[in-house]
């Protein structure tokens, strides 16, 4: 079956503007999960949505946000861009929400998009 | 906060030398997996641990559960080339009042032939 896909793969923008990053799940799956990856932070969650609603939200400012559409498609927004969000922004999905308690399930990563911040 | 700690950071060791990962922390998770992402993809499960002290073992890498569920090891004897990658350990569990799977920053490895 088709893996996690995510687009763009790369992008740059400049400090102060805004971006969308996509991300379509493996079929089956509602839960979408979210992480930033830098090389001094590692991965660290930014939100999960899981049929539609938001789940649970990591430490991140107001400036991220995200959705999931009614096809468990999912995208993340960033506003007023920052040379510190210069980052690869992982997916992943899974068909149990990655939060729930229950003896996580594996997550499907897509391959990510990386953001260059200029 | 949960945090998990990785070590070593970074490790460069010969074809068919043995190494151990490992991934600590102060709290306790119902469960830990570990990943490994190769340059340009995404992290790819290789194992879920949930029972203190469980071992499991995926062809030459074994993975051990602390007793507290509290740490974890990935050893690996006799490494291949086809091992390097980023491995990272993540742990679930229930952190600033809700669940949470929190990764470690992972260990750099590099095989070399």
């Amino acid at each position: 079956k088709a893996g996690v896909t995510q687009t763009p793969r790369y992008l740059i923008k400049t400090r102060g503007q805004q971006v969308t990053l996509s991300c379509s799940p493996i079929s089956g799956h509602r839960s979408v999960s979210w992480y930033q990856q830098t090389p001094g932070q590692g991965l660290q969650f930014l939100f999960e949505y899981f049929s539609e609603t938001q789940r649970n939200k990591g430490n991140f400012p107001g400036r991220f946000s995200g959705r999931q559409f009614s096809n468990s498609r999912s995208e993340m927004n960033v506003s007023t861009l920052e040379l510190g969000d210069s980052a690869l922004y992982l997916c992943a999905s899974s068909s149990l929400p990655a939060t729930s308690g229950i003896d996580t399930g594996e997550l499907f990563f897509g391959e990510g998009s990386r953001l260059t911040v200029l | 906060t949960q945090l998990l700690e990785q070590s070593p950071q970074f490790l460069s060791i010969q074809e068919g030398e043995n190494l151990t990962v490992y991934c600590n922390s102060s709290s306790v998770f119902s469960s830990l997996q570990w990943y490994r992402q190769e340059p340009g993809e995404g992290p790819v499960l290789l194992v879920t641990v949930v029972t203190g002290g469980e071992v499991k073992k995926l062809k030459r890498l074994t993975f051990q559960f602390g007793d507290a569920r509290k740490d974890s090891s990935l050893h690996i004897t006799a490494a291949q080339p086809g091992d390097t990658g980023l491995y990272l350990c993540a742990g679930a569990g229930r952190g600033a009042g809700s669940y949470q799977l929190t990764f470690g920053k992972g260990t750099k490895l590099s095989v070399i032939p």
